[in-house]
């Protein structure tokens, strides 16, 4: 059971550069999520989605892109990287419609560094 | 969202219990209590969840106040592996946020 799968796991970008971090689950969860950790931070929540086809703002979605065309995978697209966003990304699922705990799983996070 | 309020940092030696305080004075009556923790390196885990019934699982117990002001979470015999970031997180399934968490340290 891969649970969720987040791809690549480090990059390093030069400012200005575009990309994408990929994130796939496979428990079928409708409720998806990105947050980014800056060293000795907490997770700040970046976006979300509740379901194919629907997403909304978190704390810090500027300079960061989203969409939901399946229930199994939720990309991040940073349109032109600036230093600021070197940060560790991780990507959560739950489904908590559906009598469960409601638990958040995580992805191992996926390092980024912009030069 | 509720606010929250959990100490810095807090220390515990091995094999003794921990007991986590979090203060969410404004939750809603229909948030659910939940908690995580991040070892280092890693991403954050489920611990534990509850209303307003105290809960017990393989990981921990959660004691949530008759109020439902606060919580503590509660670890029977910590281990270093223990050793990580509380996380104590009231309200919904959307739009979770994460505070700063209690940084637990476990002293062999």
């Amino acid at each position: 059971n891969a649970g969720v799968t987040q791809t690549p796991k480090f990059q390093v970008l030069k400012t200005g550069q575009s990309m994408t971090l990929q994130c796939a689950q496979d428990m079928n969860h409708e409720y998806m999520s990105w947050y980014r950790q800056d060293p000795g931070m907490g997770l700040r929540l970046i976006h979300y989605s509740v379901g194919a086809g629907i997403t909304d703002q978190g704390e810090v979605p500027n300079g960061y892109n989203v969409s939901r065309s399946t229930t199994e995978d939720f990309p991040l697209r940073l349109l032109s990287a600036a230093p600021s966003q070197t940060s560790v990304y991780f990507c959560a699922s739950s489904d908590p419609w559906r009598g469960g705990s409601g638990e958040l799983f995580f992805g191992e996070g996926s390092r980024l560094t912009v030069l | 969202d509720a606010k929250t309020t959990q100490p810095n940092s807090m220390e515990s030696n091995e094999e003794e219990p921990v007991h986590l305080p979090c203060n969410h004075s404004t939750i809603s009556g229909t948030d659910y209590i939940h908690w995580y923790r991040q070892l280092p390196s890693q991403g954050p885990e489920y611990v534990i969840h509850g209303l307003t019934s105290n809960v017990n699982n393989r990981m921990a117990s959660l004691a949530i106040a008759e109020d439902r002001k606060s919580s503590t979470l509660i670890l029977h015999r910590a281990t270093l592996r223990d050793a990580a970031v509380y996380y104590c997180i009231p309200g919904g399934y959307q739009k979770v946020t994460f505070g700063t968490g209690t940084k637990l340290q476990v002293i062999p």
